[in-house]
């Protein structure tokens, strides 16, 4: 079965660098997305992404965070410059239709920021 | 604010009993409704998907849907121990121009006893 796979599975970082998050989502599905989900909390939206733009984004995507699709396969997600309050799963997402169709989550990244 | 809501728990039931796990949301704009299992540490995993009232049976699984009463619930047949997870709510309200958000609960923790 078509996964997303997301790198690295534990990325541990310094408060104030930037990351970088890596995810190939499904080959065929159109829609992409981010979450994320810190430790024993719920999993939060951060961003979707639709025909090379941000279709939607929350409070928590500020101007810290962007995404950028750089070719046909790559979705990432950078954090410019990490907080302590940044260490969470972060998941990618992608799904065939707006519906949410066949959505399937990566393995998703736990960032740690000390 | 879309909000959705699940008793946290923990769900205790024995095995080969029916668990029931329920889910309330506050937007009727929502139109797609999903149920996801996360065991810990890892990522949620699609179990059903239903976008219409009424009921919807895969395997072991049932997902019943009341939009009238904003209320979506799962029914697990014959528990498993490996049942033994944290069942996510999530919905999604259609909107025009991309990517649909998934609005997650907090979720229910099941535990199958032997």
């Amino acid at each position: 079965e078509p996964e997303v796979t997301q790198t690295p599975s534990h990325q541990v970082t310094q408060m104030g660098q930037e990351v970088i998050l890596r995810c190939v989502p499904i080959s065929n599905h159109l829609y992409f997305y981010w979450y994320r989900q810190i430790l024993g909390q719920k999993v939060e939206f951060l961003v979707s992404f639709y025909n090379n733009e941000i279709s939607e984004k929350s409070e928590i995507f500020d101007d810290q965070f962007s995404v950028e699709r750089p070719d046909g396969s790559n979705f990432t997600l950078k954090i410019r410059s990490t907080k302590l309050e940044d260490s969470a799963m972060y998941f990618c997402a992608s799904s065939e239709t707006p519906r949410g169709d066949r959505g399937h989550f990566g393995n998703g990244t736990r960032l740690t920021v000390t | 604010q879309k909000e959705v809501e699940q008793n946290s728990g923990p769900l205790s039931v024995p095995e080969g009993a029916i668990a029931s796990l329920n889910c309330t949301y506050s937007d009727r704009g929502s139109q797609s409704f999903f149920w996801y299992r996360q065991y810990s540490g890892k990522s949620p995993e699609l179990i059903m998907s239903i976008y219409s009232n009424g009921d919807k049976e895969d395997g072991r699984f049932t997902a019943q849907l009341n939009k009238a009463s904003q209320y979506v619930s799962l029914l697990i047949r014959d528990s498993q121990p490996s049942d033994s997870a944290t069942y996510l709510c999530a919905v999604i309200f259609l909107r025009t121009g991309g990517g649909n958000k998934l609005t997650f609960g907090t979720g229910t923790q099941l535990k199958v006893e032997l």
